[in-house]
Order: structure tokens, then sequence, then C-alpha cells
């Protein structure tokens, strides 16, 4: 079963508006961890937020914050204000517990419209 | 701040040659992961590192060969190169083996692989 899934290959938003973006995890470990990267079409990899398990207040960074829903295993990324930098591809990602790895999504393409 | 370094950032090969990818992950990180993320797919996990000594494996060809040296960078050999190979290998970096989860693995700018 695919342990990261993102069912939205595409999403536009318009410039200065609030976008969220859907992912669901698959895992039965109590402790986890879900990251989200956001990789511009220079190709990089660029770690935007984390989000424990065990974390009981959703978490956030600038205008990135993480809709954290555990008992729907979901964690979805809200940008806040998009910017038109913020066109990219957007992953998430889970390290499951004692895993030394990262399970990545499918990924979604954020374009801003101005 | 010092970030993951990979080199070369483009190589080209031909079809049944050799590679070598270099990582100098964060300084004071001791996990190394490689991952291969092909056109228009999502990065594919091969293989691990924790403190030089292999931690976890995942869709490595046995083409493919990794270690971590002393100095904790990392290297990884391709050999016998196909088509398909073809691809952006990343290389990551995190402090601990991922025990704790919240243990943030930040990823170098990739090497881009051309395999004609």
């Amino acid at each position: 079963a695919q342990k990261i899934t993102q069912t939205q290959p595409g999403m536009f938003v318009q410039e200065k508006e609030a976008v969220t973006l859907d992912c669901t995890y698959d895992t039965s470990d109590q402790s986890y961890g879900l990251f989200w990267y956001k990789q511009p079409s220079s190709g990089e990899m660029i770690f935007l937020i984390y989000q424990g398990s065990y974390d009981e207040q959703n978490a956030t960074e600038g205008r990135y914050s993480l809709n954290f829903q555990k008992a729907r295993k979901s964690a979805n990324l809200v940008i806040s204000a998009s910017q038109l930098g913020d066109s990219a591809m957007y992953f998430c990602a889970m390290r499951e517990t004692g895993a030394n790895n990262l399970f990545f999504g499918t990924g979604t393409r954020l374009t801003v419209i101005p | 701040a010092a970030g993951v370094i990979q080199s070369p950032r483009h190589l080209i090969k031909e079809k049944r040659e050799t590679a070598t990818l270099k990582c100098y992950p964060i300084p004071r990180h001791d996990t190394v992961y490689w991952y291969q993320q092909g056109p228009g797919q999502d990065p594919q996990f091969l293989i691990s590192f924790y403190e030089k000594m292999q931690s976890d494996k995942g869709s490595i060809p046995d083409r493919f060969s990794a270690q971590q040296f002393s100095d904790y960078h990392s290297e990884l050999n391709m050999s016998s190169l196909e088509l398909g190979d073809s691809a952006l290998y990343f290389c990551a970096s995190s402090l601990g083996r991922g025990q704790g989860m919240n243990t943030e693995a930040f990823f170098g700018q990739g090497t881009r692989l051309t395999v004609v």
C-alpha cells in the first residue's frame, strides 16, 4: 500500500490567497514524523515543515502551517498569502519508527497565478 | 549555514560506463541518505548510512554501491550505467538515526546524471 498519498497532481492559486495541499499517510506505527518539501524547477529539495505524531499542536513555520489530523491520518500543508515564488512541486514525506528513510508522495505541482 | 554539498552537479556518461557521486553532509550530521528521482517522479529511497554503517536499503540496483567514510561523506558508485539510470540523485543528511522523529533531513542540490 502507498504510505503517502497526494491526490492533487496540480493546484492553482491566486497570488496572496491561501492554498491547502492534501496529504494522507498510512502507517501502523504510533511514532512517526511527517515532512513537507518544496522542489522548484531548479531541482533542489527544500525542507519546509515537520510534524511529529506526538505533537499536540499543528506545526507552523512562517507562511507554512501543517493541518495535522491524526485520526484521519492526514497532514495537509497550508500556505498563506501565496507568492509567485511558491510555484513549485510540493512533496509530503513520512519517516516511521526506527526507519532511516523518508517515504515520499507523488507530489503536487502548485502554480501561483498573478 | 552550511548545507549538504553534492558533486558534481551535472554528469553525462555513456552506457556501460561508471559514475561516482559524492555527498558531503551538514557538519556533525551522522546520517546520510541517497535518493533517485526520475523525470516527473517522486524521490525513491536507495540507501542510508548511520555512523558509517549501512542502516537501511531501498530500491538500489545491484550495479550500485555506496559507502560512508570516516569523515561522514558518502559516495554512490554506479557501474554498467543504463539509459534508465538518468535521473536526479539526491543526498540528504540528518543528525541521529531518526529515532527522534523530529530529525529533519536536509537535502543537497542533487546531481543530475544523464546517460547517453
